[in-house]
């Protein structure tokens, strides 16, 4: 069964802060990871995709990585503005389709 | 360019009753997917239509059932509704497998 573990479950840094964030999983043939930010009351909103491992993608503060079995999204010196859930996901295994298995989420909070 | 839209934003129902959830894709997409999200978890996969049929499902009883119209837009149906189908229903559109799916702000659906 496909499963994605995302630690640590909560996170408070001080602005400027750099740190990282964790998503292991277990699934048969990766397709794809994603990462995904979610604030309060809203819906994800798409950052990154991973197909390798090995692959690295950069948005702003932001960096996401790739092994055989891990993601990390690193912040770098971080914003209050970058206060959000962030979400991993892998497509589920066996089939053509894409729906995907998420994480619980990490809830990261940067204060002032 | 439009998102994905979900109405309505806000549900309340009581047990027993039966719902139906709406969602417009991204402009360009063909594929929709609907997620269950309570509170403090990820996102779990529904199911996923594409071309108007049933692509993949998620672990759900046959109560959740959905529809899709030739313009790609989708609907989520729950039949008998019960406390536990609480939760922030999500829609998600795509271009193809394995591309990043887009979601809406949800449907926040409360079952008195």
């Amino acid at each position: 069964e496909d499963q994605v573990t995302q630690s640590p479950e909560a996170l408070r840094l001080q602005e400027g802060e750099s740190s990282s964030l964790n998503c292991s999983y277990t699934v048969s043939g990766l397709r794809g990871l994603f990462w995904y930010r979610q604030d309060p009351g809203k819906g994800p909103e798409f950052l990154f995709t991973l197909y390798s491992a090995g692959e690295e993608k950069e948005k702003e503060r932001l960096k996401a990585t790739l092994t055989k079995k891990e993601s990390f999204l690193h912040i770098t010196a971080p914003k209050p503005e970058d206060s959000a859930t962030y979400l991993c996901a892998v497509p589920i295994s066996g089939g053509g389709a894409d729906g995907l298995t998420f994480g619980k989420g990490t809830h990261l909070i940067i204060q002032p | 360019d439009a998102g994905v839209t979900q109405s309505p934003t806000h549900l309340i129902k009581t047990r027993g009753q039966q719902v139906t959830l709406r969602c417009s894709p991204k402009s360009g997409h063909d594929t929709v997917s609907w997620y269950q999200q309570a509170l403090g978890q990820g996102p779990q996969f529904i199911f996923q239509y594409y071309e108007e049929e049933e692509r993949q499902r998620g672990n759900f009883p046959d109560r959740f059932s959905g529809h899709q119209y030739p313009n790609y837009s989708s609907e989520l149906n729950v039949n008998a509704l019960l406390l536990g189908d609480s939760a922030l229903y999500l829609c998600a559109s795509s271009r193809d497998s394995n591309q990043p799916q887009h979601f809406g702000d949800g449907t926040r659906l409360s079952i008195l």
